[in-house]
């Protein structure tokens, strides 16, 4: 159970096109989703928070203009990379929390990560 | 604001010696603490995580970590290590703002393991 999945897990496009990657919990309802992206030898960064029928979070120096995110229902967040430019190359990994009803203070609900999708702009 | 630190950026140990990857974090509440692993161009897996309770934690392939608090540290570990274990090991911390969780992660530990 708490299956994560992404697609494209690839894609290569042209600078100046836009690129949308899908992130889905396929076994699980998830209220909120994580985008984090990582660049070569380095760590995973959260990009933003993802809420179910609200705007997302973004964290401080990411541009919200630049990284559309839609979280229509609880199983499905995309990210939109606009206007892609090479160094928006990167991996880009999901994750998803489960949603458990009324989030509780204090309690933690852990997150899954999905596979990752790898984005190579030329 | 939370923050985890790996001060071993890269290691490389034997085909049967003992592991230990060191992790620590900052946060000013109970902390909620994972291990990740990552193959190269590959997702995460988790390994372990802590949430309560016992502070000696056991993992999947073998791997176990404690969690000290006196010493703010998640040190991971593995009394024999295969070759299959060669890859990327991420601590992370886990937080709650408001009504969601923030997982912080360190910079990782590239692990070499020598046949």
């Amino acid at each position: 159970g708490a299956v994560v999945s992404q697609h494209p897990s690839r894609v290569i496009c042209k600078s100046g096109t836009s690129v949308k990657i899908e992130c889905r919990s396929l076994d699980f309802q998830a209220t909120t989703m994580f985008w984090y992206r990582q660049f070569p030898k380095q760590s995973l960064m959260l990009m933003a928070t993802s809420n179910e029928g609200s705007k997302a979070t973004y964290e401080q120096g990411v541009e919200k203009d630049k990284f559309l995110i839609n979280h229509a229902s609880l199983t499905l967040s995309t990210l939109t990379v606009t206007s892609a430019h090479p160094e928006d190359s990167s991996f880009y990994i999901c994750s998803a929390r489960i949603s458990t009803g009324t989030l509780s203070a204090g309690s933690y609900n852990e997150q899954f990560f999905g596979p990752g999708t790898r984005l190579t702009v030329l | 604001a939370q923050s985890v630190t790996q001060p071993d950026i890269h290691i490389t140990v034997s085909e049967g010696a003992s592991l230990e990857l060191r992790c620590n974090y900052s946060y000013g509440a109970t902390p909620y603490l994972f291990w990740y692993v990552q193959s190269p161009g590959q997702g995460l897996q988790l390994l372990l995580k802590y949430f309560s309770g016992d502070t000696l934690v056991q993992g999947i392939k073998g791997f176990e970590a404690e969690f000290k608090r006196s010493q703010s540290s998640f040190n991971l570990r593995k009394p024999s290590v295969h070759w299959s274990d060669a890859a990327e090991y991420f601590c992370a911390v886990g937080a709650i703002k408001t009504s969601y969780d923030k997982v912080i992660f360190g910079p990782g530990t590239s692990l070499s393991v020598i046949p």
